[in-house]
């Protein structure tokens, strides 16, 4: 069946250090993908997107991640952590040849970040 | 510019009483609308999405339903509430006619009591 999967439910870091959020999924092809941020009360905020060439995307608020085919992983990274990344990250997908507009969500990494 | 409301930020309601929450989408035609809902740990949970007025789709049952009375408005709605139907309401929004990124309200905090 198709999934998404974040193994990590939470992750503590100390600020300035390094992030990394991973993010796995099970589709036949490539699906669209994407990372989402959400605040304690509020709706998503869209990080960054990939739907095709440049396998490194860039967002925003400093983020990127890496699409790789061969591990069907959808990682998000951060160079240097700032206390106000800590929120909770959600990674989606959606299938292009499912036919439909879905969006599927992982059940997301908390990110709590040390002073 | 697009901009998404929905209300109400919070509700409680006693179980077996009716629900309406309300959606509009501003600044764009013929949106795709989602409803989602999320429990601690577990995630977002697709509920019904819309590609267009009067096409609902069911991705979960339950006793809930959504209608889509015009292009920019996405109702979630339910006859009688059940303890279970607590939790956090996100509707969201993408653009018509193919993939782009979801938009999503600020949520509605539902305590059925």
């Amino acid at each position: 069946a198709q999934s998404v999967t974040q193994p990590d439910i939470h992750i503590t870091v100390s600020e300035g250090a390094s992030l990394e959020l991973r993010c796995n999924y099970s589709y036949g092809a490539t699906p669209y993908l994407f990372w989402y941020v959400q605040s304690p009360g509020q709706g998503l905020q869209l990080l960054l997107k990939y739907f095709s060439g440049d396998t490194l995307v860039q967002g925003i608020k400093g983020f990127e991640a890496e699409f790789k085919r061969s591990q069907s992983s959808f990682n998000l990274r951060k160079p240097s952590v700032h206390w106000s990344d800590a929120a909770e990250y959600f990674c989606a997908v959606g299938d292009p040849t499912s036919g439909t507009y879905k969006y599927i969500f992982g059940t997301g990494t908390r990110l709590k970040v040390l002073a | 510019s697009q901009t998404i409301h929905q209300w109400p930020a919070t509700l409680v309601q006693p179980v077996g009483s009716p629900l309406s929450l309300e959606c509009t989408v501003e600044g764009t035609s013929n949106p795709n609308l989602y409803w989602y809902r999320q429990a601690a740990g577990r995630g977002l949970q697709l509920l019904f999405y819309s590609v267009g007025i009067g096409q609902i789709s069911s991705e979960v049952p339950q006793n809930l339903s959504a209608s889509r009375p015009q292009d920019r408005q996405f109702i979630l709605s339910s006859k009688k509430l059940l303890l279970s139907d607590s939790g956090f309401y996100l509707c969201a929004w993408a653009g018509g006619g193919g993939w782009s990124p979801l938009h999503f309200g600020n949520g509605t905090r539902l305590t059925v009591t």
